[in-house]
């Protein structure tokens, strides 16, 4: 179990750029969530994937915003001409699911990728 | 629309001492509450998950209580550490009876220095 792991960790970009960033959960997980969180605060639900499948959207997730899990294995978050709010860390977490809708076993969270707009 | 609260936002207390971190929920009908713990930069890594039927769990120097009705939620840390210090968040998965949003509320965090 090696853990789940994000890359890159840092990303400074122009205001404008796009950007892509990649999440690698744990092996047996099916279950994949992106989530953003900014100085201070919790972090907040973006999307989430059962195997290849995108379950669930937040409203938080514009149309600049797209996610993809095509193999039911690794995640690409990729932000479109990004703005100075996009500017953040956003962190990947996987689970077990175990049957349902719901999953009684613990998220695993990444280190995160911060991103900052310049 | 659920809303998670923890108090307090911060925290110093000196080596040994036994804390209680407090998190409160305005929705009681919850699946599960999770508490994870984040170092500076870093994810989050989970401590504790506490299913709705259950009333609390321990983790060594750990314990997470629930109070589903009153919407309450406490982590005991037994003879803190300098180690300890961290920022603690509380999580809540809404239970759902079909259908409806999946999406789970993190509390802001209590941040926690334990000092030598």
């Amino acid at each position: 179990d090696t853990g789940v792991s994000q890359d890159p960790r840092h990303k400074i970009t122009k205001r404008g750029q796009n950007v892509t960033f990649r999440c690698d959960p744990i092996s047996e997980h099916n279950r994949l969530y992106w989530y953003r969180q900014t100085l201070g605060q919790g972090p907040e639900f973006l999307t989430y994937f059962q195997n290849e499948a995108q379950l669930e959207k937040s409203r938080l997730l514009s149309d600049r915003f797209s996610a993809e899990r095509p193999k039911g294995s690794f995640s690409t978050l990729e932000i479109q001409r990004t703005e100075q709010g996009d500017s953040a860390m956003y962190l990947c977490a996987s689970t077990l699911g175990t049957g349902g809708r719901y999953s009684n076993q613990p998220q695993h969270f990444g280190d995160g990728t911060r991103l900052s707009i310049l | 629309k659920q809303e998670v609260t923890q108090i307090p936002a911060a925290l110093s207390v000196p080596e040994g001492e036994n804390l209680v971190l407090n998190c409160s929920f305005t929705d009681s009908a919850i699946y599960n509450l999770q508490w994870f713990r984040q170092d500076p930069g870093k994810g989050l890594t989970s401590l504790l998950l506490i299913q709705s039927s259950q009333r609390e769990q321990t983790s060594g120097r750990l314990n997470a209580s629930l109070d589903k009705s009153s919407g309450r939620s406490t982590l005991y840390i037994a003879a803190s550490q300098p180690g300890d210090s961290a920022t603690y968040l509380c999580a809540v998965r809404p239970r759902l009876e079909s259908g409806g949003s999946y999406i789970p509320t993190f509390g802001r965090g209590t941040s926690l220095i334990v000092h030598p």
